[in-house]
C-alpha cells in the first residue's frame, strides 16, 4: 500500500524558516517524480514544486521561487521542502504528492498534509 | 502559465440527479501526436487530501464509480456525475499536467439540494 506520511504542523514567525518532510513507503520511491501542493485555509489547491526521480530537475511556482527548496533523499525514501523567508501568505496545509509513472502525469497519491502557520 | 477556470464555483443538485462541472484551460492541453488531453479531475472531501478521479480527461482511476465520467478535448472539459449520491458532496478540481507549472482550477463545491 502506498503511503506518504508527513511531519506534524508548526507555527513559525514571519521571516522564519522551516523544513517539511514526507516519508514514502509501499512503492519504489526513486522511480517517481514528487510534488508539493498547498492549500490556504478555506481556499483551493496551489501547486508549489516538483522534483524528478534523480533530483535532476526541480521546478517552483513563482510565489515561492527563491525562498523554497525541494529535495529528496532516495536512500531514506523521503521528500523535503525547505522554506525560508516565510510570509503570512505562506500559511497553508502543505501536501506531498506522488506523480504517476511516466513523464507529465497526474498525482495518484497524496499525503495527509502538514499545517504551516506563519504568524507573529 | 496555463490558467484553469472552472464553472460554476458552487452547485447544488438533488440526490439521484445529474451534476455537471466545467473546466476551461487558457491554452490547449491536447498533445496532438498521441491524441491525449493532459487533464485530470480530483475530488476533495472535508478534512481529506484530494483524490484522483479521472485522468487523460476521460479515464476513470481504478475504484472510481462509473457514475463519474469526464469528457472534452483541447481547452474545454466536463466532469459529470450521472446520479448524485450523498457521498459525492465534495469540492472538485480540474488540473492540467500538460506543462509546468501544473495548475489547478479554483474548485467547484458540490452540495445536496
Amino acid at each position: 500500500e502506498v503511503q506518504l506520511v508527513q511531519s506534524g504542523g508548526v507555527v513559525v514567525q514571519p521571516g522564519g524558516s522551516l523544513r517539511l518532510s514526507c516519508a514514502a513507503s509501499g512503492f519504489t520511491f526513486d522511480d517517481y517524480t514528487m510534488h508539493w501542493v498547498r492549500q490556504a485555509p478555506g481556499m483551493g489547491l496551489e501547486w508549489v514544486s516538483l522534483i524528478t526521480w534523480n533530483s535532476g530537475t526541480t521546478y517552483y511556482a513563482d510565489s515561492v521561487k527563491g525562498r523554497f527548496t525541494i529535495s529528496r533523499d532516495n536512500s531514506r525514501n523521503s521528500l523535503y521542502l525547505e522554506m525560508n523567508s516565510l510570509r503570512t501568505e505562506d500559511t497553508a496545509l502543505y501536501y506531498c504528492a506522488k506523480e504517476e509513472s511516466g513523464n507529465l502525469r497526474p498525482f495518484d497519491h497524496w499525503g495527509q498534509g502538514t499545517l504551516v502557520t506563519v504568524s507573529s | 502559465d496555463i490558467v484553469m477556470t472552472q464553472s460554476p464555483d458552487s452547485l447544488a443538485v438533488s440526490l439521484g440527479e445529474r451534476a455537471t462541472i466545467n473546466c476551461k484551460s487558457s491554452q490547449s492541453v491536447l498533445y496532438d501526436s498521441i491524441n491525449k488531453n493532459y487533464l485530470a479531475w480530483y475530488q476533495q472531501k472535508p478534512g481529506q487530501p484530494p483524490k484522483l478521479l479521472i485522468y487523460w480527461a476521460s479515464t476513470r482511476e481504478s475504484g472510481v464509480p462509473d457514475r463519474f465520467s469526464g469528457s472534452g478535448s483541447g481547452t474545454d472539459f466536463t466532469l459529470t456525475i450521472s446520479s448524485l449520491q450523498s457521498e459525492d458532496v465534495a469540492v472538485y478540481y480540474c488540473q492540467q499536467y500538460f506543462d509546468n507549472p501544473r495548475t489547478f482550477g479554483q474548485g467547484t463545491k458540490l452540495e445536496i439540494k
